[in-house]
């Protein structure tokens, strides 16, 4: 069965510091992955995507993720933390009929000045 | 493209009522989908829908809970004689579906539930 499993469901860093959120994930098929944020009150947003074509992918925000499969991992990251990131961030994957998203717990982001 | 809307955004309600959510989809998507999130917990699958057909249903949506999509365009989500425990945030999202697996759901701003 699908899972996917957020390390860390707090992460706090700097302004200007790297930001990186971890990422493992359990598919019995190529798996199909997606980072969300979703800030106070509102819906999730869609920041990437990873569909096979490539295992670095590029999002909005200045946010990537690398597609590890030997690590079975879907890291994402930012090279420098700006304070309108913090935000909560859920890791996602389609189940194997592709008919739901299965999403972690979330981590939350906080950005200090 | 509006995109997805919610409604309402907030419903407070007494345990034992009847409630109702409405979800409206970008308007071109044929798949639409129901999620409830708690506090602390990412998303969980509901229900979804592609076009009028409700497809498939999670073990999450008992008896008490009722969704259509009459037309194959809004959808609406009713829980029946409600119980503290389906205090949370009901999202709605929808896709295009065209034979491809990794077409991404937009989400709605959701409707968070209390029920007291």
């Amino acid at each position: 069965a699908q899972s996917v499993t957020q390390l860390g469901s707090h992460v706090s860093v700097s302004e200007g510091a790297l930001v990186l959120l971890r990422c493992n994930y359990s598919s019995s098929v190529p798996p199909y992955l997606f980072w969300y944020v979703q800030y106070p009150n509102q819906g999730l947003q869609l920041l990437l995507k990873y569909t096979s074509a490539a295992t670095l992918v590029k999002g909005i925000n200045g946010f990537e993720a690398e597609f590890k499969k030997s690590e079975t991992s879907f890291h994402l990251t930012k090279p420098s933390a700006h304070m309108s990131d913090a935000a909560e961030y859920f890791c996602a994957v389609y189940n194997q009929a592709g008919t739901a998203l299965i999403f972690g717990k979330g981590t939350t982001l906080s950005v200090s000045s | 493209d509006t995109g997805v809307s919610q409604d309402p955004r907030h419903k407070i309600t007494k345990r034992g009522q009847n409630v109702t959510f409405r979800c409206d989809p970008i308007s071109e998507h044929n798949r639409l989908y129901w999620y409830r999130q708690t506090l602390g917990q990412g998303p969980e699958f509901l229900t979804y829908f592609q076009n009028e057909a409700q497809l498939e249903k999670s073990r999450l949506l008992s008896d008490r809970f009722s969704a259509e999509r009459p037309k194959g365009s809004f959808s609406t989500l009713e829980i029946q004689r409600t119980e503290q425990g389906d205090s949370a945030m009901y999202l709605c999202a929808s896709s295009l579906r065209q034979g491809r697996l990794d077409n991404e759901q937009f989400f709605g701003p959701g409707t968070r539930l209390t029920v007291l």
